[in-house]
């Protein structure tokens, strides 16, 4: 079975500073996409930036990058100049890239403080 | 971009009430959906696959009598927690996945917040 693993429970950078939360995840697959979804206090699920492991380059979206080491298994989130509503749970995610099957397998979640 | 509607957001009842927590694709057709359960401060785990339909696919260890699942229209999926008990007090999430391959995301409801006293 899949699994991913965030082993940052908690992380916090200064504002417009950068950071990045670890993600690494153990498959038996070759073909499979990734996510980060942002979780902030209002709960709802946003989807941050997704990877497909059949492009080697790694997906960019504004502040937002990712660094996918597909031999390591590891997607972490790269997030520049940081704001204050970029505070929120981050998880990461992992979908097999099979036809039909859509199960998204969650990390333990990261929780990002920004300081002022 | 995709909406994924969830109502309701809140709900606090008595003990063996049951409740049902409705979610709509509003600007797309999902013949899948998922309900997830989360737990303070936790991840969001799985609870089963909503087919448009056909009956839902649950993950190992939820009571498919307890947490009924009815998928009657492309646009909505329904989860009734049946008998609700304070145990089952939690955040529930439903999700759909965009058509257009398989590299769409899921799309989130905004969650339902479930108090049972």
């Amino acid at each position: 079975a899949q699994t991913v693993t965030q082993s940052q429970p908690e992380m916090s950078v200064q504002e417009a500073e950068t950071v990045t939360l670890s993600c690494t995840y153990d498959t038996s697959e070759s073909d499979y996409y990734l996510f980060w979804y942002k979780q902030p206090p209002s709960r709802q699920m946003i989807l941050v930036i997704r990877q497909e492991a059949y492009k080697q380059q790694n997906a960019t979206e504004n502040r937002f990058s990712v660094n996918f080491q597909k031999a390591a298994k590891s997607f972490s989130l790269k997030i520049s100049d940081s704001q204050l509503g970029d505070a929120a749970m981050y998880f990461c995610a992992y979908r097999p890239g099979i036809q039909g099957a859509q199960k998204l397998v969650f990390g333990q979640g990261t929780r990002l403080t920004i300081n002022p | 971009g995709a909406v994924v509607s969830q109502h309701p957001s809140r709900v606090i009842c008595k003990s063996g009430t049951s409740v049902k927590i409705e979610c709509r694709s509003l600007d797309f057709q999902a013949t899948t959906m998922f309900w997830y359960r989360q737990f303070p401060k936790k991840s969001l785990m799985l609870m089963a696959t909503s087919n448009e339909g056909s009956k839902a696919t649950y993950e190992q260890g939820v009571e498919k009598d307890k947490f009924l699942i009815n998928h009657a229209s492309l646009t909505l999926s329904t989860l009734t927690v049946t008998s609700a008990h304070p145990e089952d007090s939690s955040f529930y999430i439903c999700s759909a996945r965009a058509p257009g391959g398989g590299n769409q995301p899921q799309h989130f409801g905004d969650g339902t917040r479930l108090s049972i006293l």
